[in-house]
């Protein structure tokens, strides 16, 4: 249990073009995901969380109009990175809670995606 | 605030002990968590710790004492798999997100 996948693994885009990515928990519902950027040899940087049925809530620095974010249902999450830049290229990971076992148990992250921009 | 400290890379050999340690200040704490990340993976949780203690679970055991703010990762028998990048996390009071250190990378050598 409490799988979670993101697709696309890995996307080349150019530069100006969008690009989306899909979180979901497979087996089980997740009232919030989450998405990191992970850059080489960094550890994971919160980009924004994610709430069923309202809008996701940004850290500091995020820009959300570029980063736009959306969870539709308690196991779909997509992050669309708007107007990519070569900047931008890093490895996207989602996580979720598993809104069963209540607050502080751990999340469950995603194989990640990595962006690639030309 | 909110700060992890972890040393940035650990060498060991095959077959051996390591220590791996995480400090952490915090102005409210609700757990610790340590997760394994090989080189272009997502994370992968390993233990989880919110009272005081030793918590062993095969080779790999996890310690935490809140009053020092101090937590270690012990690996046990080591073997080459275990070179990956070991990220202690915790989650604040009140916070719904891990708060993650950035990573401590294990090379561990033949």
């Amino acid at each position: 249990g409490a799988v979670v996948s993101q697709h696309p693994s890995w996307v080349i885009c150019k530069s100006g073009t969008s690009v989306k990515i899909e979180c979901r928990s497979l087996d089980f519902q997740a009232t919030t995901m989450f998405w990191y950027r992970q850059f080489p040899k960094q550890s994971l940087m919160l980009m924004a969380t994610s709430n069923e049925g309202s809008k996701a809530t940004y850290e500091q620095g995020v820009e959300k109009d570029k980063f736009l974010i959306n969870h539709a249902s308690l196991t779909l999450s997509t992050l669309t990175v708007t107007s990519a830049h070569p900047e931008d290229s890093s490895f996207y990971i989602c996580s979720a809670k598993n809104i069963a076992r209540g607050p502080g148990y751990e999340q469950y992250f995603g194989p990640g995606t990595r962006l690639t921009v030309t | 605030g909110q700060n992890i400290d972890q040393p940035t890379e650990m060498t060991a050999t095959e077959g051996a002990i390591v220590q791996i340690n995480c400090t952490y200040q915090t102005s409210g704490f609700n757990g610790l968590f340590w997760y394994q990340q090989h080189a272009g993976e997502a994370p992968t949780f390993l233990s989880y710790n919110v009272l005081d203690g030793l918590e062993e679970k095969g080779r790999f055991s996890s310690f935490l004492s809140r009053s020092k703010g101090y937590s270690y990762l012990l690996l046990k028998e080591l073997q080459m798999k275990d070179s990956a990048s070991y990220l202690c996390a915790f989650y604040q009071t009140g916070a719904n997100n891990l708060f993650f250190g950035t990573g401590t990378r294990l090379t561990v050598i033949p």
